[in-house]
């Protein structure tokens, strides 16, 4: 079976500090990823997705950056953080091919920048 | 434009009650997926349901039923007989086929449920 993982759980961190959170699928292979962020509120809204290696799509404009080094492992970065930045983070994965699939979650990491 | 509605912000029942998430979606496509997501306290985001487009049969899993109507846009998710552990965040998502579609999720903003004993 597919599992996806997430690290780290929690991090505190201080404005203008570099970010770096990785989310690894294990059990599929070529799978669909996707970086979320849920702001206080609740709402979510995707960041980031990717189709293959090095194959990174940006929905939104801001300080975060993704990349996909290998097929399975999707890193979330950032070189200084802002007070903004600060939520929980959820990555996703989806079988490899097509659009309409389902996203399965990751537990989310929780990112509070101070 | 692409949007989901959940108005129930939050909702708080008595154990064993029967209890209903409204979600009205607004979509221009004609191929679409909606989904509804369980999130618990710990926050993982859980998988319930996935229904597209062109059935609109309506679906019972368990205590858990959902009612897709096209005519109103709306896919109500029905708990029967609620429990404790019921209580939770759940989201309504939409997913469209259009071209530039990258497999995004719109979300509502969610309806927590408490469940109470």
């Amino acid at each position: 079976s597919q599992t996806i993982h997430q690290w780290p759980a929690t991090l505190v961190q201080p404005v203008g500090s570099p970010l770096s959170l990785e989310c690894t699928v294990e059990g599929t292979s070529n799978p669909n990823l996707y970086w979320y962020r849920q702001a206080a509120g609740r709402g979510l809204q995707l960041l980031f997705y990717s189709v293959g290696i090095g194959q990174i799509s940006s929905e939104v404009p801001q300080n975060l950056s993704a990349s996909r080094p290998q097929d399975r492992q999707f890193i979330l970065s950032s070189k200084k953080l802002l007070l903004s930045d600060s939520g929980f983070y959820l990555c996703a994965w989806s079988p490899f091919g097509g659009r309409l699939q389902t996203q399965y979650f990751g537990p989310g990491t929780r990112l509070l920048v101070l | 434009a692409q949007k989901v509605t959940q108005a129930q912000t939050e909702i708080s029942v008595v154990e064993k009650e029967d209890v209903t998430l409204d979600c009205v979606y607004e979509t221009r496509d004609t191929t679409y997926y909606l989904f509804w997501y369980k999130q618990p306290p710990s926050g993982e985001l859980v998988f319930l349901i996935r229904r597209n487009s062109f059935d609109e049969q309506n679906e019972i899993s368990g205590r858990y039923s959902w009612n897709f109507q096209k005519s109103t846009s709306s896919f109500n998710f029905t708990i029967t007989a609620s429990q404790v552990v019921d209580s939770a965040v759940y989201f309504c998502a939409l997913s469209e086929a259009g071209s530039s579609n990258t497999g995004k999720l719109i979300f509502g903003q969610g309806t927590t449920l408490q469940v109470k004993p």
